[in-house]
């Protein structure tokens, strides 16, 4: 089993919709998760991270985590053409617990 | 800071030759990534340092990938020789222990 797992999508939404992106990791010790978003051609830049159970929110962007079912999820509210992009979920190396293990990304595509 | 940087930006390299990718960390962080991304795989750890001193290499898909960190401010990632399916981007990572910062990455292309 692969350490983060994700629907690679696309998923698409229209303008103004609620998106919502999943992911699933196998290591119930993992503490701490991040989001990250990639536009093509570009590298992965930090949109939030969380490490307690519940909601975190920062402007449209709410990270949601579960560790009870080991998933995490990222809803973007009013998305935005400009939020077209494929999103990827880390957490940190099982053994190590340092270096970010990463998902293979979901892209997400908002219509005007 | 001016962030993670790496060169060069685009290597195009005949199979069997030497390539040779090169970071610049944050200034203060400990951590250094490297990671190869491509459509099919994603994005892969092969190898990471703290302190200069290599942690983990098991990602390293071979013999002919090798990285060095001889200080605190460069590191290099070797492929030798090339192959076709080395054909990727690279990036170097930077962090304290948290959140890693990305360099803009190098597009490797193996003809």
């Amino acid at each position: 089993q692969k350490e983060v797992e994700q629907n690679s999508g696309p998923l698409s939404v229209p303008e103004g919709a609620i998106a919502s992106l999943n992911c699933t990791y196998s290591d119930r010790g993992s503490q701490s998760f991040f989001w990250y978003r990639q536009y093509s051609g570009k590298s992965p830049e930090l949109i939030m991270f969380i490490y307690s159970n519940g909601d975190k929110e920062d402007g449209r962007f709410t990270a949601q985590l579960n560790k009870a079912s080991q998933y995490v999820s990222l809803l973007i509210r009013d998305s935005q053409p400009s939020d077209s992009a494929t999103y990827l979920c880390a957490v940190p190396q099982r053994k190590a617990g340092t270096a970010l293990i990463f998902g293979k990304g979901t892209t997400l595509s908002v219509s005007s | 800071d001016a962030g993670v940087i790496q060169s060069p930006r685009h290597e195009v390299t005949e199979m069997g030759q030497e390539v040779t990718l090169r970071c610049k960390p944050i200034s203060g962080h400990d951590y250094l990534f490297w990671y190869r991304q491509t459509m099919m795989r994603g994005l892969e750890l092969l190898i990471y340092f703290n302190n200069n001193v290599p942690i983990d290499d098991s990602g390293m898909p071979e013999d002919r990938f090798s990285a060095k960190m001889p200080n605190a401010s460069f590191s290099t990632l070797k492929i030798q020789p090339s192959e076709p399916r080395d054909s990727a981007v690279y990036f170097c990572a930077s962090s304290l222990g948290g959140e890693a910062f990305f360099g803009q990455g190098t597009r490797l292309t193996v003809v």
